[in-house]
This record gives C-alpha cells, sequence and structure tokens, in this order.
C-alpha cells in the first residue's frame, strides 16, 4: 500500500515564474493539504482540499493556488515566484470521518516525502 | 489557535527513557494532541494521537492529564536513530477541516 507520493522531488525555478507541484494521497483518503517550510522551521498550513474544492485556507497570498482531482490527487500552484518562496513543500493526506451529530471531521494526516523547491 | 509550547532541544543517550512535555493552555474541547517525528529534509511521520488520558502504540506512549493543559511524550529506550524534530500539535478540528498548527519543535539529539 503506496503511502502519499510527491512529485518532484526537487526543482529549481527563477524569480517571476511559476511552479507546480503534485500529490498523491494515501490509498483511501480522500483529503488533501498542503504546507510549507522554510528551512529551520515548522511546516506552515497553506489550505487544505475535499471534494475537490478549498475548504480551508492559512495565511498565504493568491498566489498560492491549488486543485483537487476527482481521484483525489492534488496539485499546488505557485504564481511569480518570489526568492522567498525557496522551501520545503509538504502534502498531507486524510480521510473525512463522519462522526453522527458532530458532523464531519478530518482524521491524521500523513505527509509525503516533500518536494524541496528552490527560487534563484 | 491553541499554541503548544515544548522545549526547544533535549539530549539523551543510548538506551534511555526521554520524555517530552508540551504545554497548551488554550486547549478547546474538540481539540486532539498529536506528535509528529522529522527527520532533515523529510516530511513528518505521524507517532502518536490522543485525546485524555494515556495511549501507547509499538513506537511511544502519550500521557494527558486530566485538564488537557499538557501532553507527554514517552519513548522508551531511544537509540540513535531516534534523533530528530518532534513536533507536538494540537490539531484545530472543525467541520471546515483540520490546520495542522506546528512551532518549531523539540530537537532531539541521543549520543552512544
Amino acid at each position: 500500500d503506496a503511502g502519499v507520493t510527491q512529485s518532484p522531488t526537487h526543482l529549481i525555478k527563477t524569480r517571476g515564474q511559476q511552479v507546480t507541484l503534485r500529490c498523491s494521497p494515501k490509498s483511501g483518503h480522500d483529503t488533501v493539504s498542503w504546507y510549507q517550510q522554510a528551512l529551520g522551521q515548522g511546516p506552515q498550513f497553506i489550505f487544505q482540499y475535499y471534494e475537490e474544492e478549498e475548504r480551508q485556507r492559512g495565511n498565504f497570498p493568491d498566489r498560492f493556488s491549488g486543485h483537487q482531482f476527482p481521484n483525489y490527487s492534488s496539485e499546488l500552484n505557485v504564481n511569480a515566484l518570489l526568492l522567498g518562496d525557496s522551501a520545503l513543500y509538504l502534502c498531507a493526506s486524510s480521510r473525512q470521518v463522519v462522526a453522527g451529530l458532530a458532523g464531519v471531521w478530518t482524521d491524521t494526516q500523513y505527509f509525503g516525502p516533500g518536494t524541496r523547491l528552490t527560487v534563484l | 489557535l491553541a499554541k503548544t509550547t515544548q522545549p526547544i532541544s533535549m539530549d539523551s543517550y543510548e538506551g534511555q527513557e526521554v520524555n517530552i512535555t508540551c504545554s497548551h493552555n488554550n486547549i478547546a474541547t474538540n481539540d486532539y494532541i498529536t506528535w509528529y517525528q522529522q527527520f532533515p529534509s523529510q516530511g513528518p511521520r505521524f507517532i502518536i494521537q490522543g485525546y485524555k488520558t494515556k495511549v501507547t502504540n509499538e513506537v511511544a506512549s502519550l500521557f494527558i492529564p486530566a485538564d488537557r493543559k499538557s501532553s507527554t511524550l514517552s519513548l522508551p529506550r531511544v537509540s540513535l536513530s531516534d534523533t530528530a524534530v518532534y513536533y507536538c500539535l494540537v490539531a484545530e478540528a472543525n467541520q471546515a477541516g483540520t490546520a495542522l498548527i506546528f512551532g518549531k519543535g523539540t530537537t532531539l539529539s541521543v549520543s552512544s
């Protein structure tokens, strides 16, 4: 059973360019979250996708956008790259759990290996 | 947002038990506590998760007191390969989704 996979592993871009990162969730998972991790810092939440819609978003500009496909895989797009966008981009997958009257909740998130983006 | 506070770093020797304590004074009723381990240039690895009392799996134990304002991750008999950053998280769960809010974590260094 494959875990969360991400591609590419490494990427080098120049300022102003656009980049697309890809994530395939763990089997049985339907929710994908994206995180950015700068060197020496903890991961920062970018957004979460479920049922092909953005459900929740962190404090990131509109240059960061995403998409989720019917097979639950996801893409993260970053436009007009800045030097400060250099980071490890992490994808985490999870599943939604129906908790009776409490509604639908997100279960444990499992992370992929990440994509190392370098902006020159 | 429930914030967590944990030690920046800890040192240990192989074979010892390591306890990392995390405080989360503003934890909400629906929040649960999760710990992740991360090696350099890799994604965080889920270790353990709990809501109250004690949870144990093949890797670690998690102790949560009744007031839930703190938690302790216990790693029995650590080895050199346990050298990593350990993150304590209080998952902000709601029906719009769950954003994991990471701090800087605890860097555990295990020596022989």
